[in-house]
């Protein structure tokens, strides 16, 4: 049973719009959400997380939204661009992290 | 900089054989994970340990064994390869065992099982 997920494999997204990344989960014990980056034949790098306690956490040029009585949170990444072409993974912790099966996103120039 | 060293990036391996993937951290940390990521999949969790000769199973332990005999050392082994086992493998560690500790991921192990 898949208890995070993300329903979107893949997202087009023209350089220099707002990227948005949604994540839905489904057991509220979780109580931090992370989101990672991950390139081709690379690890995938930690990009920005939030706790449960919080609905907003920025960084830059990413923002990671929760919404909690949705089980829901989004990562947003204003202005996009082509370096930011990866997949993305949201994760979900209760002590150990559960990941999302991603999503792999494109930056048009 | 944390750094997670994996010491196979591409294996080649045949039905059967027994196969060693070594994970290597070098900043001290208590938590070590093994990952499989497959396409449409994600990151599944394999196996992971808290402490040294510790070792707790993950979602999909079947099929595979791990060894930490030492802290900075985490090992992934596969009994008997199968080609199912064909996948990136990915070694993580993390510095404490509690939420929201963010884990570091080593550049991955590509198996191909023929």
């Amino acid at each position: 049973d898949q208890q995070v997920k993300q329903n979107s494999p893949s997202l087009s997204v023209q350089e220099g719009r707002i990227s948005i990344l949604n994540c839905d989960y489904t057991n509220s014990m979780f109580d931090y959400f992370l989101w990672y980056k991950k390139y081709p034949a690379e690890g995938p790098t930690f990009l920005i997380s939030i706790s449960s306690i919080k609905d907003k956490n920025e960084d830059g040029r990413f923002t990671v939204f929760l919404n909690k009585s949705a089980k829901h949170l989004s990562l947003h990444i204003v202005p996009s661009q082509p370096g930011d072409s990866a997949v993305y993974f949201c994760a979900a912790s209760d002590e150990k992290l559960t990941f999302g099966t991603g999503t792999r996103l494109t930056i048009i120039p | 900089d944390v750094k997670v060293t994996q010491s196979s990036r591409y294996l080649v391996k045949r039905t059967g054989e027994k196969v060693f993937l070594e994970c290597v951290q070098d900043m001290d940390h208590e938590n070590m994970f093994w990952y499989r990521q497959d396409p449409g999949l994600g990151l599944r969790l394999i196996y992971f340990s808290y402490d040294v000769k510790m070792k707790e199973k993950g979602d999909i332990p079947e099929g595979y064994s791990v060894s930490r005999e030492k802290k900075e050392r985490f090992s992934l082994i596969l009994e008997s390869a199968s080609t199912n086992q064909t996948s990136m493998y990915l070694c993580a560690s993390s510095l404490w065992r509690v939420s929201g500790n963010t884990i570091y991921f080593g550049e991955g192990s590509w198996l191909t099982v023929v």
